[in-house]
């Protein structure tokens, strides 16, 4: 079945600093691939999302390109914030059945002044 | 603006007393989700709307039940909640297409079980 993996966390990093979390995905077909954004004591935001390969999502100085040979969709910024500490969520939605959701464990970014 | 809202934020309950969560949407979509969040974990779903069309996971236990009365509203309904409970509850919605769909999250319903 499909299935997520993304680097486990915490992730510390300074404020400025570059930001790379990694996923990697296990999927038939082409599943449509999702960054989640979830701050405490809140729902999930959409970050950013590609559906084909080769596509680039972007948002609020956060990419993620789809890379099918690698089967990988890695979120980077170049630059984060305090206001970045969060957890994030890889996801993919399957062709087929439902679109249902397949999450990643999640990653918590801590970002300190 | 466009948006899924969540009714109550938090929730306290007795065990085994019946709580209903609410969520509505002004999306117009036509898919509704039930996800339970249990802390520091990844959201797991508990069931499904398409238009009026029920859909359950296989390992959702009987306790949980829902409702869709139109597009707008989605209810979950918890009859006797356990400790093991005590969860984030988070409604989304999607619009479902051919191209596939982007699903849309509430600000979830913080669930205490006293």
């Amino acid at each position: 079945g499909d299935s997520v993996t993304q680097m486990e966390g915490p992730v510390t990093l300074s404020e400025e600093a570059f930001l790379t979390i990694n996923c990697t995905y296990t999927a038939t077909g082409y599943p449509s691939l999702f960054w989640y954004v979830q701050y405490p004591g809140e729902g999930l935001q959409l970050l950013l999302k590609a559906t084909k390969a080769d596509d680039k999502g972007s948002n609020k100085g956060f990419e993620a390109t789809y890379r099918k040979e690698t089967t990988s969709f890695h979120l980077e910024k170049g630059s984060v914030q305090v206001s970045d500490s969060a957890v994030y969520f890889c996801a993919l939605s399957g062709t087929g059945t439902a679109s249902k959701l397949t999450f990643g464990t999640g990653t918590r970014l801590q970002v300190t002044l | 603006d466009a948006m899924v809202i969540q009714n109550p934020r938090y929730q306290v309950t007795q065990f085994g007393k019946p709580v209903t969560l609410s969520c509505s949407q002004t999306l117009n979509h036509n898919v509704m989700y039930w996800y339970q969040q249990k802390s520091s974990q990844a959201p797991k779903l508990l069931f499904h709307y398409y238009d009026k069309d029920f859909n359950n996971e296989a390992d959702t236990p009987d306790n949980f039940q829902s409702r869709r009365p139109n597009t707008s509203f989605c209810f979950l309904d918890i009859r006797s909640p356990g400790l093991g409970d005590a969860a984030m509850y988070l409604c989304a919605t999607s619009r479902r297409t051919p191209q596939g769909d982007t699903q849309y999250f509430g600000p979830g319903t913080r669930l205490t079980v006293l």
